[in-house]
């Protein structure tokens, strides 16, 4: 079964608007994080926000905020006011913390994107 | 910033070649990973290491192996390298406390 799970392959948004990116992910680990990353044509991985399974309030990085719902194990990526600099794929990614010791990986597993078109 | 350099960039080789990447880190972190990136499939672990000399293996290590003398440096090695192995390969190290991962600009490789 996926770990994480983004049904949207491609999204298109009017600038200014709001917009949300769809994640859900799938773990019996009490203990996790969650992540978004956008990756521009450019290439590179740049982190957007951080949600621990344990945070009590939704994330929220200026334009970005995390819709954390832990029952249903969603974790949506909401971006408000979209600008033409948005235009990019946006991964989401899971840790699970329970096999953590000295020697694991402390890994992330992605999901396979999401590319976000901002109209103008 | 994770302070994170790879090298070279861009490669082209071909089918059978030996070939190494280089991930540099600036922070003293102790994670490092390796990760490609291909189509439909996201960024998918290598192989990581958790401190000198202290490398295992990730979801796809078949092919692939890794060095870690250094605190600041983390080498992937083809041995053979083969056309399914064309792909972007990314380097991340790991922020303490949140454990969030940042990453390198990344490497193309390409296969011939």
């Amino acid at each position: 079964a996926q770990k994480i799970t983004q049904t949207q392959p491609g999204m298109f948004v009017q600038e200014k608007e709001a917009v949300t990116l769809d994640c859900t992910y799938d773990t019996s680990d009490p203990s996790y994080g969650l992540f978004w990353y956008k990756q521009p044509s450019s290439g590179e991985m740049i982190f957007l926000i951080y949600q621990g399974s344990y945070d009590q309030q939704n994330a929220t990085e200026g334009r970005y905020s995390l819709n954390f719902q832990k029952a249903r194990k969603s974790a949506n990526l909401v971006i408000s006011a979209s600008q033409l600099g948005d235009s990019a794929m946006y991964f989401c990614a899971m840790r699970e913390d329970t096999s953590i010791s000295s020697g694991s990986a402390r890994q992330l597993t992605f999901g396979s994107g999401t590319q976000l078109t901002v109209l103008p | 910033d994770a302070g994170i350099t790879q090298s070279p960039r861009h490669k082209v080789t071909e089918t059978g070649t030996p070939v190494t990447l280089r991930c540099h880190q600036t922070e003293n972190h102790r994670y490092m990973y390796w990760y490609r990136q291909d189509p439909g499939h996201g960024l998918r672990l290598i192989h990581y290491s958790y401190g000198v000399k202290d490398t295992d293996k990730g979801e796809v290590s078949d092919g692939y192996s890794v060095s870690r003398s250094k605190t600041e440096d983390f080498l992937l090695t083809l041995e053979s390298a083969t056309s399914s192995q064309t792909s972007v390969y990314f380097c991340a190290t790991n922020q303490p406390g949140t454990d969030t991962q940042y990453f390198g600009p990344g490497t193309r490789l390409t296969v011939l």
